[in-house]
């Protein structure tokens, strides 16, 4: 069975903090990386792509490593907006993605 | 604007009804998913489609059977409800092959009584 495994949370910062989050997938044929984010009563929405050397999006970093099969992401400066859910993504087969089940960010002030 | 439109955002329906889900996306996109978001076990993929009278089984599919006789339409159905299948329904779509984004419909929320 693929699999995409993420701690479940919540994480619990202030504004301002560095939260990183980790996520462990189980299909070495996998290709292609995601970071989706949901908010409450909302459906998932792209924050962004994962790249073998690793990318940059305003506060966000994401990183790959293929050989332990391991996708971070990284977010600075903590804003109150950016509570939601964090939901790792990873293609399957068939154009499919298998989502992790999320982990859930609360930023207070 | 990309959208991707569900038919309901709430459904309230017996056990053993017939329900269906439509589901359009206006992106001219291959391929369509059906997923069920439940609290504690994340999406879990149905069924999906990567082209017109197409489909593929997901993770999940027993209970459920799918249609797609139009590029832009796939629709979800269970063939005899039953309270196991309440849940949050998305509808996804995407372009290409597989390494590009998938954009969601608002979901169905559909209670089985």
């Amino acid at each position: 069975r693929k699999e995409v495994e993420q701690d479940p949370g919540p994480f619990n910062v202030p504004e301002g903090a560095t939260v990183a989050f980790n996520c462990t997938y189980s299909n070495s044929a996998s290709q292609s990386f995601f970071w989706y984010r949901q908010d409450c009563r909302k459906e998932p929405k792209l924050l962004m792509s994962v790249y073998s050397s690793g990318n940059e999006d305003g506060r966000f970093t994401a990183q790959l490593n293929r050989a332990s099969q391991y996708i971070s992401l990284l977010i600075r400066d903590s804003k109150l907006s950016d509570s939601a859910t964090y939901l790792c993504v990873v293609n399957g087969g068939y154009s499919t993605l298998t989502f992790g089940k999320g982990t859930m960010l609360l930023v207070s002030p | 604007d990309v959208k991707v439109t569900q038919s309901s955002r709430y459904l309230v329906k017996r056990t053993g009804e017939k329900v269906f889900l439509e589901c359009v996306q206006d992106m001219d996109h291959e391929n369509m998913f059906w997923y069920r978001q439940d609290p504690g076990l994340g999406l879990r993929l149905i069924y999906f489609s990567y082209d017109v009278k197409m489909k593929e089984k997901g993770d999940i599919p027993e209970g459920y059977s799918v249609s797609r006789e139009k590029k832009e339409r796939f629709s979800l159905i269970l063939e005899s409800a039953s309270t196991n299948q309440t849940s949050m329904y998305l509808c996804a779509s995407s372009s290409g092959a597989g390494n590009t984004e998938a954009f969601f419909g608002q979901g169905t929320r559909l209670t089985v009584v």
